[in-house]
Formats: structure tokens, C-alpha cells, sequence
């Protein structure tokens, strides 16, 4: 019952540092997202893909690249990490690409960037 | 496209007592609309959602939610609160025509003994 998995849980970067988040999920859903939650803001959607070999940018996609390795693989990549960037990160998953499936959650990973 | 708004930032309640959290969307059309609420150091969790039908949803943990397209509103309830129910709650809307889920900013609700 793993569902969806994050990888970190926490992490410190240095400004100008890169990173790769891993999402990784077991319930064969075809739809993966990439949010960052700050506070007093909600989610915000990241990047997306909607089935496998696809992705599309989402609300704040700047300085951030994504790659949906298979159908079970989903990361989040940032190049030259920014102190503006210091956020939870959650990755989620759906059966389809439609918005009125629900979504599941990881954990988050929480990031921070000095 | 489509919005959200919880007007409530934080919210005390004694346990024991209702809970009332409001939240109010915007979309043209029927819209798909979701509670999920976040523990502390954890993801979020879908406690119930609506799609159609019934206007009064049931959710997990004893929580409900009523749709009124007239106030464009989908609050959330639980008639007596546990010291657990101590998290963060995001309402959110979505369309079948759109990958997007539009998250509220959130209402934190602390329990006091």
C-alpha cells in the first residue's frame, strides 16, 4: 500500500545547486503532478503529465524540468536551484488526466535553498 | 478557469464542537469539487468529493459537505470535532474539460481540550 512515494523527505541546497525530486507510484495511474506548497498560497501546479511520454507546464513551471521516466516515474529537476524555490514539494497521481478524478498524494519533500 | 477561496485563514474550535470551514468557487460550469485535508508533516488526503447528484456528500472521518450552485459554495462539516481532526483543510475544483485542480489557500484548525 505504498500509493505515492517521495524521494527526499528533506533536503538543503545551495543557491545555483541542481536536484532531481523522484516520484514514483504503484496504483497504475496514468496522470502525475508536480506542486509546490507555500504558505498562505494552497498548491500550485508545477508541471503535469497526463499519460505516459507526455508532459505539459503548469501554473509556475519556471526553473524547474520534468521527465516522466515511465508510467510509474515522475521527476521534478531544478537546474540552478533558487532561494525562491524553498518549498514543500508534492508529487500526485490520477487515473486519467482530467481534473475530476481524484488525486493522491505523496508525502512531500521539503526544501529549503540557502 | 476555474477558482477557489477559503475565507477562513485559521479557525479554533473546542473538541466536541461543530466545525464549519466555507469554501467558495468559481467556474462556469459544473464544477468537481474536493476537501482534502493535510496533517502536520504529511500529504494531503481526500476526505470527499462532487461530482453530481446529491448535494449533501459524505466524506471519511465523519466529515460532510453540501453544494449550492446558487451561492457557489461547498462548505465542509463535522458535528463534534476530536483533538485529530488538528490540520490543514484545502478545498478544490476541477472540470472534466481541464487537467487543472485549483487549490484553496487553505484553513488550519486547531483544537483546543
Amino acid at each position: 500500500n505504498a500509493g505515492v512515494t517521495q524521494t527526499p523527505k528533506f533536503q538543503v541546497l545551495k543557491t545555483g545547486q541542481s536536484m532531481t525530486l523522484q516520484c514514483a507510484q504503484d496504483m497504475n495511474h496514468n496522470s502525475m503532478y508536480w506542486y509546490r506548497q507555500d504558505p498562505g498560497m494552497g498548491l500550485r501546479l508545477i508541471y503535469y503529465s497526463a499519460s505516459e511520454g507526455t508532459t505539459d507546464k503548469g501554473e509556475v513551471p519556471n526553473g524547474y524540468n520534468v521527465s516522466r521516466l515511465n508510467k510509474r516515474e515522475f521527476s521534478l529537476r531544478l537546474e540552478s536551484a533558487a532561494p525562491s524555490q524553498t518549498s514543500v514539494y508534492f508529487c500526485a497521481s490520477s487515473p486519467k488526466g482530467v481534473s475530476n478524478q481524484p488525486q493522491h498524494f505523496g508525502d512531500g519533500t521539503r526544501l529549503s535553498i540557502l | 478557469a476555474q477558482s477557489v477561496t477559503q475565507p477562513d485563514i485559521h479557525i479554533t474550535v473546542s473538541e466536541g464542537a461543530s466545525l464549519e470551514l466555507r469554501c467558495n468557487y468559481s467556474y462556469g460550469a459544473t464544477p468537481y469539487l474536493f476537501w482534502y485535508v493535510q496533517s502536520p508533516g504529511q500529504g494531503l488526503q481526500l476526505l470527499l468529493k462532487y461530482f453530481s447528484g446529491d448535494t449533501l456528500v459524505q466524506g471519511i472521518k465523519g466529515f460532510e459537505a453540501e453544494f449550492k450552485r446558487s451561492q457557489s459554495s461547498f462548505n465542509l462539516r463535522k458535528p463534534s470535532v476530536h483533538w485529530s481532526d488538528a490540520a490543514e483543510y484545502f478545498c478544490a475544483v476541477g472540470a472534466s474539460n481541464d487537467y487543472k485542480l485549483s487549490f484553496g489557500a487553505g484553513t488550519t484548525v486547531t483544537v483546543r481540550a
